[in-house]
């Protein structure tokens, strides 16, 4: 129990152009979400948290103009990586916590992100 | 906010023998404290969690034990196997900031049969 499906799982795109990558809790309720980039060989670093129904967090030094977080449901939440560069060519991933009682959170498979 | 620092960066080790990661956070208020094995191109997988409250946990080949009044815990691997090779990371979480977790930089292991 407690998965997190998350599409694309590799995305090319031109520079410029934006990408949307979905995450769905498939059999639970993620009232919150977090998203984080990684970067080749480096750890995971926490972008926002988003909460349903109502605006993100975003840590210092995230752009929110450039990562747009949408998390209209309590089973879908969406970063939008607006006007992309090769620098955000990365390994975005998000994550539920398990909740309903248990510790512990579940994550999406991450979806490489690849700017040309 | 909280900083988790993670050592050793890479690790090698001879199958069988054990292997250990030590992690120290900053936070006094981090409560729970899961560690991470995450291989190449894939998501992060638990493999044992702590809360503030204990003090060791074990299961099967892997234990963790935590010192609250040094801020530090660590990750244990005993009879190591060539599929214990991966990256593992450690993280800690303060439920008063929202439940976000903290990692550190993470551990790049290769045990060697």
């Amino acid at each position: 129990g407690a998965v997190v499906s998350q599409h694309p799982s590799r995305v090319i795109c031109k520079s410029g152009t934006s990408v949307k990558i979905e995450c769905r809790s498939l059999d639970f309720q993620a009232t919150t979400m977090f998203w984080y980039r990684q970067f080749p060989k480096q750890s995971l670093m926490l972008m926002a948290t988003s909460n349903e129904g109502s605006k993100a967090t975003y840590e210092q030094g995230v752009e929110k103009d450039k990562f747009l977080i949408n998390h209209a449901s309590l089973t879908l939440s969406t970063l939008t990586v607006t006007s992309a560069h090769p620098e955000d060519s990365s390994f975005y991933i998000c994550s539920a916590r398990v909740g309903q009682g248990r510790e512990g959170y579940t994550f999406g498979s991450g979806t490489r992100l690849t700017v040309v | 906010g909280e900083n988790v620092e993670q050592h050793p960066s890479t690790l090698s080790v001879q199958e069988g023998d054990s292997a250990v990661i030590k992690c120290t956070y900053s936070d006094s208020a981090s409560n729970y404290f899961p560690w991470y094995k995450q291989e190449l191109g894939k998501r992060p997988q638990l493999i044992i969690d702590i809360r503030s409250n204990v003090g060791e946990k074990k299961d099967q080949r892997i234990a963790v034990t935590l010192n609250k009044t040094a801020k530090h815990f660590s990750l244990h691997i005993t009879e190591t196997q060539p599929e214990d090779s991966a990256v593992y990371f450690c993280a800690a979480r303060i439920k008063a900031a929202g439940n976000k977790l903290t990692f550190g930089g993470g551990t790049r292991v290769l045990v060697k049969p």
